[in-house]
Protein backbone atom coordinates (compact mmCIF):
# COMPACT_ATOMS: atom_id res chain seq x y z
CA UNK A 1 0.00 0.00 0.00
CA UNK A 2 0.90 3.68 -1.09
CA UNK A 3 2.30 5.64 2.26
CA UNK A 4 4.90 6.58 4.88
CA UNK A 5 6.05 3.65 6.24
CA UNK A 6 8.07 4.47 9.68
CA UNK A 7 10.20 1.56 11.58
CA UNK A 8 10.13 0.68 14.51
CA UNK A 9 6.74 1.05 16.09
CA UNK A 10 8.49 1.13 19.38
CA UNK A 11 11.76 1.56 20.92
CA UNK A 12 13.24 1.69 24.34
CA UNK A 13 16.85 3.55 24.71
CA UNK A 14 19.27 3.87 27.48
CA UNK A 15 20.23 7.10 28.18
CA UNK A 16 23.73 8.08 25.55
CA UNK A 17 23.04 5.39 23.44
CA UNK A 18 22.60 6.56 19.32
CA UNK A 19 19.50 5.37 17.10
CA UNK A 20 17.87 6.01 13.89
CA UNK A 21 14.32 6.01 12.95
CA UNK A 22 13.66 5.29 9.59
CA UNK A 23 10.99 6.86 7.47
CA UNK A 24 10.38 5.34 3.65
CA UNK A 25 7.72 6.73 1.20
CA UNK A 26 6.42 5.39 -2.05
CA UNK A 27 4.30 8.62 -3.48
CA UNK A 28 7.43 10.41 -5.00
CA UNK A 29 6.83 13.52 -2.68
CA UNK A 30 9.54 16.06 -2.81
CA UNK A 31 8.78 17.24 1.04
CA UNK A 32 8.93 15.01 4.11
CA UNK A 33 9.33 16.14 7.67
CA UNK A 34 9.99 14.94 11.58
CA UNK A 35 7.40 15.72 14.33
CA UNK A 36 7.56 15.17 17.96
CA UNK A 37 4.36 14.72 19.94
CA UNK A 38 4.32 15.46 23.51
CA UNK A 39 1.10 15.72 26.16
CA UNK A 40 -0.48 18.93 25.59
CA UNK A 41 2.12 20.40 23.27
CA UNK A 42 0.44 19.36 20.15
CA UNK A 43 2.84 18.30 17.42
CA UNK A 44 6.20 19.74 16.70
CA UNK A 45 8.44 20.16 14.00
CA UNK A 46 11.93 18.27 14.30
CA UNK A 47 13.89 18.59 10.53
CA UNK A 48 12.48 18.46 7.34
CA UNK A 49 13.04 18.26 3.73
CA UNK A 50 12.20 19.71 0.78
CA UNK A 51 14.08 17.29 -2.11
CA UNK A 52 17.23 14.59 -2.18
CA UNK A 53 20.17 16.50 -0.55
CA UNK A 54 18.52 19.21 1.03
CA UNK A 55 17.01 19.33 4.83
CA UNK A 56 16.76 22.23 7.30
CA UNK A 57 16.14 22.59 10.49
CA UNK A 58 12.48 23.27 12.59
CA UNK A 59 11.24 24.50 15.83
CA UNK A 60 13.20 21.63 18.14
CA UNK A 61 15.89 20.17 16.11
CA UNK A 62 18.36 19.93 19.13
CA UNK A 63 20.29 16.27 19.87
CA UNK A 64 18.42 14.68 15.82
CA UNK A 65 20.18 14.99 12.58
CA UNK A 66 18.87 14.36 9.62
CA UNK A 67 19.89 13.44 5.87
CA UNK A 68 18.02 12.86 2.94
CA UNK A 69 19.58 10.67 0.11
CA UNK A 70 17.26 9.69 -1.96
CA UNK A 71 13.43 10.81 -2.46
CA UNK A 72 12.44 7.97 -0.53
CA UNK A 73 13.92 8.37 2.81
CA UNK A 74 14.29 10.08 5.14
CA UNK A 75 15.89 8.89 8.28
CA UNK A 76 16.08 10.51 11.57
CA UNK A 77 19.20 10.37 13.93
CA UNK A 78 19.44 10.21 17.62
CA UNK A 79 23.43 11.40 18.71
CA UNK A 80 22.81 10.62 22.48
CA UNK A 81 19.28 9.96 23.80
CA UNK A 82 18.25 11.83 26.71
CA UNK A 83 14.91 11.08 28.58
CA UNK A 84 13.61 14.51 27.57
CA UNK A 85 13.66 13.16 23.92
CA UNK A 86 11.03 10.54 24.86
CA UNK A 87 8.06 11.07 22.80
CA UNK A 88 5.92 9.87 19.84
CA UNK A 89 7.94 11.03 16.62
CA UNK A 90 5.99 10.88 13.37
CA UNK A 91 7.14 11.66 9.64
CA UNK A 92 5.31 13.00 7.17
CA UNK A 93 5.32 13.80 2.90
CA UNK A 94 4.21 16.10 0.97
CA UNK A 95 3.76 15.96 -2.76
CA UNK A 96 4.78 19.53 -3.21
CA UNK A 97 5.57 22.94 -1.35
CA UNK A 98 3.54 24.51 -4.04
CA UNK A 99 0.18 25.84 -2.71
CA UNK A 100 0.11 23.18 0.13
CA UNK A 101 -1.14 19.69 -1.22
CA UNK A 102 -1.83 18.01 1.68
CA UNK A 103 0.60 15.41 4.07
CA UNK A 104 0.13 12.34 4.59
CA UNK A 105 1.24 11.12 7.86
CA UNK A 106 3.19 7.50 9.13
CA UNK A 107 1.69 5.59 12.27
CA UNK A 108 4.54 6.66 14.34
CA UNK A 109 7.18 5.23 16.39
CA UNK A 110 7.14 5.34 20.62
CA UNK A 111 10.43 6.03 22.04
CA UNK A 112 10.94 5.73 25.88
CA UNK A 113 14.51 6.55 26.94
CA UNK A 114 15.33 5.60 30.39
CA UNK B 1 4.72 33.33 14.31
CA UNK B 2 1.60 31.33 13.42
CA UNK B 3 -0.64 30.17 16.32
CA UNK B 4 -3.52 27.45 16.45
CA UNK B 5 -6.15 26.70 18.71
CA UNK B 6 -8.53 24.18 19.47
CA UNK B 7 -11.16 24.80 21.72
CA UNK B 8 -13.00 22.69 23.63
CA UNK B 9 -9.78 20.32 24.48
CA UNK B 10 -12.17 17.67 25.06
CA UNK B 11 -15.79 17.32 24.20
CA UNK B 12 -18.47 14.07 25.47
CA UNK B 13 -21.44 14.34 23.51
CA UNK B 14 -24.57 11.64 22.73
CA UNK B 15 -24.64 8.84 20.22
CA UNK B 16 -26.52 10.25 17.42
CA UNK B 17 -25.91 14.31 18.47
CA UNK B 18 -24.51 16.32 15.40
CA UNK B 19 -21.40 18.15 16.72
CA UNK B 20 -19.45 21.21 15.58
CA UNK B 21 -14.85 20.87 16.57
CA UNK B 22 -13.23 24.64 16.11
CA UNK B 23 -10.06 25.68 15.09
CA UNK B 24 -8.78 28.98 15.15
CA UNK B 25 -5.25 30.59 13.36
CA UNK B 26 -3.31 34.12 14.10
CA UNK B 27 -2.43 34.41 10.58
CA UNK B 28 -4.82 34.26 7.67
CA UNK B 29 -1.39 33.95 4.82
CA UNK B 30 -2.33 30.20 4.56
CA UNK B 31 -1.90 27.48 1.99
CA UNK B 32 -4.29 25.15 3.46
CA UNK B 33 -6.54 23.72 6.29
CA UNK B 34 -6.18 20.07 6.99
CA UNK B 35 -8.44 18.29 9.81
CA UNK B 36 -6.72 15.13 11.06
CA UNK B 37 -7.91 12.10 13.34
CA UNK B 38 -5.74 10.69 15.99
CA UNK B 39 -6.98 7.12 17.79
CA UNK B 40 -4.81 6.46 21.06
CA UNK B 41 -1.12 5.38 19.78
CA UNK B 42 -2.00 5.24 16.60
CA UNK B 43 -0.91 7.92 14.12
CA UNK B 44 -2.83 10.83 11.96
CA UNK B 45 -5.30 10.33 9.45
CA UNK B 46 -6.34 12.58 7.19
CA UNK B 47 -9.69 13.63 7.07
CA UNK B 48 -10.23 17.13 4.87
CA UNK B 49 -7.91 19.22 3.09
CA UNK B 50 -9.72 22.43 2.83
CA UNK B 51 -7.14 25.00 0.03
CA UNK B 52 -6.97 28.43 0.75
CA UNK B 53 -9.38 29.27 -1.58
CA UNK B 54 -12.30 27.02 -1.05
CA UNK B 55 -15.16 27.72 1.90
CA UNK B 56 -15.78 24.15 2.28
CA UNK B 57 -15.23 20.56 2.29
CA UNK B 58 -17.15 17.52 2.54
CA UNK B 59 -16.62 13.65 3.18
CA UNK B 60 -19.52 11.38 4.20
CA UNK B 61 -20.69 13.11 7.43
CA UNK B 62 -18.09 15.38 7.79
CA UNK B 63 -18.15 19.34 6.43
CA UNK B 64 -15.61 20.96 6.97
CA UNK B 65 -15.51 24.83 6.42
CA UNK B 66 -12.68 27.86 6.41
CA UNK B 67 -12.93 31.33 7.03
CA UNK B 68 -9.82 32.86 6.24
CA UNK B 69 -10.86 36.69 6.90
CA UNK B 70 -11.75 35.44 10.08
CA UNK B 71 -8.82 33.02 11.01
CA UNK B 72 -11.47 30.15 11.75
CA UNK B 73 -11.86 26.83 10.54
CA UNK B 74 -15.09 24.16 11.55
CA UNK B 75 -15.38 20.82 11.16
CA UNK B 76 -19.04 19.48 11.25
CA UNK B 77 -19.92 15.54 12.39
CA UNK B 78 -23.40 14.82 11.81
CA UNK B 79 -25.15 11.72 13.45
CA UNK B 80 -22.11 11.29 15.60
CA UNK B 81 -21.15 7.75 16.35
CA UNK B 82 -18.86 5.76 19.15
CA UNK B 83 -16.76 4.81 16.40
CA UNK B 84 -16.27 8.87 15.70
CA UNK B 85 -14.34 9.15 19.51
CA UNK B 86 -10.79 9.99 18.72
CA UNK B 87 -8.58 13.13 19.00
CA UNK B 88 -9.06 15.61 15.90
CA UNK B 89 -6.09 17.80 14.82
CA UNK B 90 -6.26 21.07 12.86
CA UNK B 91 -3.41 22.32 10.84
CA UNK B 92 -2.39 24.87 8.74
CA UNK B 93 -0.13 25.16 6.33
CA UNK B 94 1.84 28.18 5.11
CA UNK B 95 4.55 29.51 3.80
CA UNK B 96 7.83 30.25 5.89
CA UNK B 97 11.67 31.42 4.16
CA UNK B 98 9.91 30.17 0.54
CA UNK B 99 9.06 26.90 1.93
CA UNK B 100 5.98 24.96 3.80
CA UNK B 101 5.33 24.68 7.15
CA UNK B 102 2.56 23.23 9.24
CA UNK B 103 1.40 23.96 12.69
CA UNK B 104 -0.71 22.36 14.45
CA UNK B 105 -3.28 22.65 17.02
CA UNK B 106 -3.28 20.70 20.31
CA UNK B 107 -6.55 18.79 19.42
CA UNK B 108 -9.92 18.23 20.55
CA UNK B 109 -10.26 14.62 22.48
CA UNK B 110 -13.88 13.66 21.04
CA UNK B 111 -15.92 10.45 22.84
CA UNK B 112 -19.08 9.78 21.82
CA UNK B 113 -21.47 8.21 24.39
CA UNK B 114 -23.54 5.00 23.62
Amino acid sequence: NAGVTQTPKFQVLKTGQSMTLQCAQDMNHEYMSWYRQDPGMGLRLIHYSVGAGITDQGEVPNGYNVSRSTTEDFPLRLLSAAPSQTSVYFCASSYSRVDGAGYTFGSGTRLTVV
Amino acid sequence: KQEVTQIPAALSVPEGENLVLNCSFTDSAIYNLQWFRQDPGKGLTSLLLIQSSQREQTSGRLNASLDKSSGRSTLYIAASQPGDSATYLCAVSEEDFGNEKLTFGTGTRLTIIP
